[in-house]
């Protein structure tokens, strides 16, 4: 089992929705959580860290469910410029020096 | 504000050659990784450094090495270059305390191709 693991997506949505990601991982001991956001062949960059009470930045919602090893990002009023694909991201148990990434999970938001 | 800087950005190899990737980071962080990201596979971590004189293998080593010269700098070298090796290569850098992390910033890519 991947250690990381997210929904397959794509997701295709229009502008103006709420969309919601979710992500599971295996690893009891991780730590530190975050989601990254990666554009058409660039680099990822960090979107939100993650934590147990959950976080709110604008648009953008991150919950962490410790006892389920489950995280989830929430996206309200979707703009088009949120079209991107979306990491989920954990430590990597005790070591906690190197970050384990889900596949992504692609977003399409439409006019 | 330079941050994470690769080099070279494109690269192609024919098989049996090799090379080293650089990667330098300016923001004083302990920890740096390099990664590769192929379809439909996400980013795997193939090696990664928590301090200046470490190195530890991650997912997918084999084929690979590392070499962490100073604080600064983080090369990842391809001995006899194969076409599964065909892929791009990340290297970030980030700081944390034991299994507490902080935010990884990515250096810009090198697309590389084995023919």
């Amino acid at each position: 089992r991947k250690e990381v693991e997210q929904d397959p997506g794509p997701f295709n949505v229009p502008e103006g929705a709420t969309v919601a990601f979710n992500c599971t991982y295996s690893n009891s001991a991780s730590q530190s959580f975050f989601w990254y956001r990666q554009d058409c062949r660039k680099e990822p960059k960090l979107l939100m860290s993650v934590y147990s009470s959950g976080n709110e930045d604008g648009r953008f919602t991150a919950q962490l469910n410790r006892a389920s090893q489950y995280i989830s990002l929430l996206i309200r009023d979707s703009k088009l410029s949120d079209s991107a694909t979306y990491l989920c991201v954990v430590t990597r148990g005790n070591s906690g020096y190197a970050l384990n990434f889900g596949k992504g999970t692609s977003l399409l938001v439409t006019p | 504000n330079a941050g994470v800087t690769q080099t070279p950005k494109f690269q192609v190899l024919k098989t049996g050659q090799s090379m080293t990737l650089q990667c330098a980071q300016d923001m004083n962080h302990n920890s740096m990784y390099w990664y590769r990201q192929d379809p439909g596979m996400g980013l795997r971590l193939i090696y990664y450094s928590a301090s200046e004189g470490t190195t530890d293998k991650g997912e997918v080593p084999n084929g690979y090495n590392v070499s962490r010269l100073n604080k600064r700098e983080f090369s990842l070298r391809l001995e006899s270059a194969a076409p599964s090796q065909t892929s791009v290569y990340f290297c970030a850098s980030s700081d944390g305390t034991g299994a507490l992390h902080t935010e990884a910033f990515f250096g810009q890519g090198t697309r590389l191709t084995v023919v």
